[in-house]
């Protein structure tokens, strides 16, 4: 069954630092695809950024980037540049093509930045 | 409309009462997902349906949840006899649905309807 880990719970971090926050996955899966959500405090979610398993690259979006390693089944997220609107839930989640299609979402990690 | 809308936004209910918590997925979006928020945690799988036909209820907990969409658009989810530990944010989220490689499968989600079992 498809299964994502977020170990961190809180991280607190300076403005204008750049942070990682961490997340593993396991699947066995072949094609299946990585994404991180934001949710502040107002409760909405927000998608940053997407990931296939397949893609060479590592995706990015603006001050994201996920940070993909295969073999290691890790997708972290980094924010570069962070600003204290970024205080916020963030979430890692994945979507299995070829099986559940569902996404399954990790447990998340609450970000502060410090002014 | 332009995004997902779910109504109620909150919802306060005795134990025991029936509830119904409707969402309105964006136009086109053949996909409908719907998931539980308790406090603190990440969203919990409860139901997805793919057109008008549920294809993955694994995720509800009990017999008491029930979940439909019968045109393929609107979904409503039905929870009986309600209970204090049902108390949580119910998110809906659509999306494309298309599958293959051009549909990455992101999810749009609504505001949340925010259940309170007194």
């Amino acid at each position: 069954a498809q299964k994502i880990t977020q170990t961190q719970p809180g991280m607190f971090v300076q403005e204008k630092e750049a942070v990682t926050l961490d997340c593993t996955y396991d699947t066995s899966d072949p094609s299946y695809g990585l994404f991180w959500y934001k949710q502040p405090s107002s409760g909405e979610m927000i998608f940053l950024i997407y990931q296939g398993s397949y893609d060479q690259q590592n995706a990015t979006e603006g001050r994201y980037s996920l940070n993909f390693q295969k073999a290691r089944k890790s997708a972290n997220l980094v924010i570069s540049a962070s600003q204290l609107g970024d205080s916020a839930m963030y979430f890692c989640a994945m979507r299995e093509i070829q099986g559940a299609q569902k996404l399954v979402f990790g447990q998340g990690t609450r970000l502060t930045i410090n002014p | 409309g332009a995004g997902v809308s779910q109504t109620p936004s909150n919802k306060v209910t005795e134990k025991g009462k029936y509830v119904e918590l409707r969402c309105d997925p964006i136009s086109g979006h053949t996909a409908l997902y719907w998931y539980r928020q308790s406090l603190g945690q990440g969203p919990e799988f409860l139901i997805y349906f793919q057109g008008t036909g549920a294809a993955d209820d694994s995720g509800l907990p009990n017999d008491r949840f029930f979940a439909v969409r019968p045109e393929g658009s609107v979904s409503t989810l039905k929870i009986q006899r309600t209970e204090r530990g049902d108390s949580a944010v119910y998110l809906c989220a659509s999306s494309l649905g298309r599958g293959g490689t051009t549909d990455t499968g992101e999810l749009f989600f609504g505001e949340g309807s925010r259940l309170t079992v007194l």
